[in-house]
């Protein structure tokens, strides 16, 4: 749902481990799905999408998984490195053929501390 | 391929005093805009929401406005701040394409 400012929630992971983080999304009819990091004083970064049609979708050490059913969205950062610490937000969006018409909901985002 | 600029990336500027910044997008054309709020250690806070030039949509109230000019520029203003507008202030663009955010703009009011 939409963000308000509020406390995010952690999570540490111990360097080389895989790590997920989760998100979950109200909107049943969210069309298009988007990860972002944000590493401290930046901006967010693009990391991965994915559309509702997909279950899975992989990239570089990364790879986002899709629950329509449950409305469940979870990033797998795999063999973390200390880079990976961050935090790290969903988007929905709810049609991707309108895109540019539908409004980006930001998640409350989730910090994630890689521990070396 | 997209790019969004924003500027400046730090500001300080005394209480009462006005502010105004600025964000442009290229590569793109009719995107959505958003201005976004972050506190130190928290969510993003959506302030404004554009859907096209003229229109904008304010999702919480406070001492801030914003506008838009032209198709690619968004602007956030306020004529006088308040210590509580300190923060890190994030400008994005969703449309054709994708989305993504600004380098951002932290702002002290002193």
């Amino acid at each position: 749902g939409e963000s308000v400012g509020l406390h995010l929630p952690t999570l540490s992971v111990q360097e080389g481990d895989n790590s997920i983080i989760n998100c979950a999304y109200s909107n049943s009819a969210s069309d298009y799905f988007i990860w972002y990091k944000q590493e401290s004083g930046k901006g967010p970064q693009f990391i991965i999408d994915i559309r509702s049609n997909m279950d899975k979708r992989q990239g570089q050490r990364v790879t986002v998984l899709l629950n329509k059913t449950v409305k469940h969205l979870s990033l797998q950062i795999a063999a973390t490195q200390p880079g990976d610490s961050a935090v790290y937000f969903c988007a929905e969006t709810g049609d991707w053929t309108n895109f540019g018409n539908e409004k980006l909901t930001f998640g409350t985002g989730t910090r994630l501390t890689i521990i070396p | 391929s997209q790019t969004i600029h924003q500027w400046p990336a730090t500001l300080v500027q005394p209480v009462g005093s006005p502010l105004s910044l600025e964000c442009t997008v290229e590569g793109t054309s009719n995107p959505n805009l958003y201005w976004y709020r972050q506190a130190a250690g928290r969510g993003l806070q959506l302030l404004f929401y554009s859907v096209g030039i003229g229109q904008i949509s304010s999702e919480v109230p406070q001492n801030l406005s914003a506008s838009r000019p032209q198709d690619r520029q968004f602007i956030l203003s306020s004529k006088k701040l308040l210590l509580s507008d300190s923060g890190f202030y994030l400008c994005a663009w969703s449309g054709s394409g994708g989305g993504d955010f600004g380098p951002g703009t932290r702002l002290t009011v002193t």
